[in-house]
């Protein structure tokens, strides 16, 4: 069966404390991995998209890898702001363009 | 440019009481999705509409759960005799075709609550 899992569930940083969160999956015919961040009260919002091993993707603070089993979010010195809950997405195109999305990781970055 | 937009954002009905819930993609997008995000569970995708193909259905939980989408623009998620175990965040998103691997931008959603 098809699974996204993330980890950790939720994590708690210190501001500048940087650290790693991980998107496991288990998909045959990988069409591409997403990222979104949600805030509280809102809808997802996009950060990045991955579409083979090896490739790696920045915005500001944040850096994105795959491997043909697992992605990371990177955070790099992290500032309160950064608090949101990290979602990660597949997009298999057994199922058409559905996203299958993970549970998410509830990040807190404290000042 | 506006992003995509729903209405309303907080919906409370009683149960047994049908409710529609709205999309309004972004300008141009050809391809609209229902999420749904329930209390301790992760996004779930319900149904998706791409140009005037049969949209994919195989999401919607129920016979109770039904959408449209219109002149290819604006969707509308209807879910009839509302049960408590309805009660959710609706998402919708869409992008801009769904040919490859475009990305899906999601609107900010609707919290449904039955009572």
């Amino acid at each position: 069966e098809d699974q996204v899992t993330q980890s950790p569930e939720a994590l708690r940083l210190q501001e500048g404390e940087s650290s790693s969160l991980n998107c496991s999956y288990t998909v045959s015919g990988l069409r591409g991995l997403f990222w979104y961040r949600q805030d509280p009260g809102k809808g997802p919002e996009f950060l990045f998209t991955l579409y083979s091993a090896g490739e790696e993707k920045e915005k500001e603070r944040l850096k994105a890898t795959l491997t043909k089993k697992e992605s990371f979010l990177h955070i790099t010195a992290p500032k309160p702001e950064d608090s949101a809950t990290y979602l990660c997405a597949v997009l298999k195109g057994e199922y058409g363009n559905k996203l299958v999305f993970g549970a998410g990781t509830i990040l807190r970055v404290k000042s | 440019g506006a992003g995509v937009s729903q209405s309303p954002s907080n919906k409370v009905t009683e149960k047994g009481k049908d409710v529609e819930l709205r999309c309004d993609p972004i300008s141009g997008h050809t391809a609209l999705y229902w999420y749904r995000q329930s209390l301790g569970q992760g996004l779930e995708f319900l149904i998706y509409f791409q140009g005037n193909s049969a949209p994919d259905k195989s999401g919607l939980p129920s016979d109770r759960f039904s959408a449209e989408r219109t002149g290819g623009s604006v969707s509308t998620l209807t879910i009839q005799r509302t049960q408590q175990e309805d009660s959710a965040v609706y998402l919708c998103a869409s992008s801009l075709a769904a040919s490859g691997s475009d990305t899906q931008y999601f609107g900010p959603g609707t919290r449904l609550t039955v009572l």
